[in-house]
């Protein structure tokens, strides 16, 4: 089965930009979160949705954004983009339920300059 | 704020040794644990996962659980140069729409 696929795997964009990030989950998992990851703060949620439905948003700026397609898969926005947004911004797909594990893609590297 | 708290580390142990990587965490509510392992410049794996108290074994691992201390942990039996990498422990919200980590626990396995 193949895993959850996350595209671009590198990018790099300049402050004020916008950007979109793309996530295919793994075959049969309909729920898809949104993480970032920096050194300083390690993992944070974003967001995840699930039926074309954002069921829950974490701490971030509403220059974030965020959607699911009805096949599942799954695209997040960064608008008016700062320093601060440079991390490694990671997909994770996973079975409906509070005891499924999330699945995580390779990760998107975003620099912003 | 519901939190996730790990040592940071580094964890250094002898090859062969017993790792013990630990964690606590603040919603007494939860009931879904997750030991994840990151290697440097990759993405987190799942290892263990955990719902009710006591132990569970896979293989070298064991993972810990114990909801009245809000305490979970993960033993590394006979550890290898290999398991040289972060431990991000994690816990689910009740809705089971997220998953809170902690900032990890970095181990360093000496041959």
């Amino acid at each position: 089965k193949a895993g959850v696929t996350q595209t671009p795997r590198y990018l790099i964009k300049t402050r004020g930009q916008q950007v979109t990030l793309s996530c295919s989950p793994i075959s049969g998992h309909r729920s898809v979160s949104w993480y970032q990851q920096t050194p300083g703060q390690g993992l944070q949620f974003l967001f995840e949705y699930f039926s074309e439905t954002q069921r829950n948003k974490g701490n971030f700026p509403g220059r974030f954004s965020g959607r699911q397609f009805s096949n599942s898969r799954s695209e997040m926005n960064v608008s008016t983009l700062e320093l601060g947004d440079s991390a490694l911004y990671l997909c994770a797909s996973s079975l409906v339920g509070e005891e499924s594990p999330l699945h995580f893609g390779n990760g998107t590297r975003l620099t912003v300059t | 704020q519901k939190e996730v708290e790990q040592n940071s580390g580094p964890l250094s142990v002898p090859e062969g040794a017993i790792a013990s990587l630990n964690c606590t965490y603040s919603d007494r509510v939860s009931q879904s644990f997750f030991w994840y392992r990151q290697y440097s410049g990759k993405s987190p794996e799942l290892i263990m996962s955990i719902y009710s108290n006591g132990d569970k074994e896979d293989g070298r691992f064991t993972a810990q659980l114990n909801k009245a201390s809000q305490y979970v942990s993960l033993l590394i039996r006979d550890s290898q140069p290999s398991d040289s990498a972060t431990y991000l422990c994690a816990v689910a919200n009740q809705a089971g729409t997220a998953l809170i980590f902690g900032k990890g626990t970095t181990l360093s396995v000496s041959s």
